[in-house]
């Protein structure tokens, strides 16, 4: 079984400052690592991926996470936030050879102008 | 092309009452997750069918029943309902089992009474 910490369940950050969303995950077994943002009253929105080959992955809008096997985290960052990054950002786990995702309680980035 | 769909977006029930879920992947998509996303905690999974059999289940009470049809649309059912499965559920197509590529749509809200 796998499970996921995140570590932050809030984080309020000032417009253009960078931010660091935290996640560490547990599990006996190969995994893939995901981070999906969700805006308000919406679904899950796949952000960026980790499956293989080099441990830093990046999303189109500025937001990267690296993979670090020694100390099972996958911590996202990005060096400058915008208001309209204000959301709830899931990190989740995938067995390689699964199916189901197994998330993590969230964490609400808030940017305030 | 359109996305996941879900129907309905809202909708109200009495304790003890049944509902009924509805999802229609994306096209080409032939599995089918639902997954279950309490009031300030990550989504927990539910279930997965693909080629119309279920190829995984959450843990979950039998309360909670899945389907899916020639189309590959699913219906997520959920008998005898209590206050405590008010929630925003899910539903995530993938073209195969264990694809890593997973769409979201924007959920049924579910408020029982």
């Amino acid at each position: 079984a796998q499970s996921v910490t995140q570590l932050d369940s809030q984080v309020p950050v000032f417009e253009e400052a960078p931010v660091e969303l935290r996640c560490n995950y547990s599990s006996s077994v190969s995994v893939y690592l995901f981070w999906y943002v969700q805006y308000p009253n919406q679904g899950l929105q796949l952000l960026l991926k980790y499956l293989s080959g080099s441990t830093l992955v990046k999303s189109i809008n500025g937001f990267e996470a690296e993979f670090n096997k020694s100390q099972t985290s996958f911590h996202l960052r990005k060096p400058s936030v915008h208001i309209s990054d204000t959301a709830e950002y899931f990190c989740a786990v995938k067995e390689t050879s699964g199916s189901r995702l197994t998330f993590g309680e969230g964490t609400q980035l808030t940017v305030n102008p | 092309d359109a996305g996941v769909t879900q129907s309905p977006t809202h909708l109200i029930k009495t304790r003890g009452q049944h509902v009924t879920l509805r999802c229609s992947p994306i096209s080409g998509h032939k599995s089918v997750s639902w997954y279950q996303q309490v009031l300030g905690q990550g989504p927990q999974f539910i279930f997965q069918y693909y080629e119309k059999e279920e190829r995984g289940r959450g843990n979950f009470p039998d309360r909670f029943s899945a389907r899916q049809f020639p189309n590959y649309s699913s219906e997520l059912n959920v008998n005898a309902l209590l206050l405590g499965d008010s929630a925003l559920y899910l539903c995530a197509s993938s073209l195969a089992t264990q694809e890593n590529t997973i769409y979201f749509g924007e959920g049924s809200w579910l408020t029982v009474v």
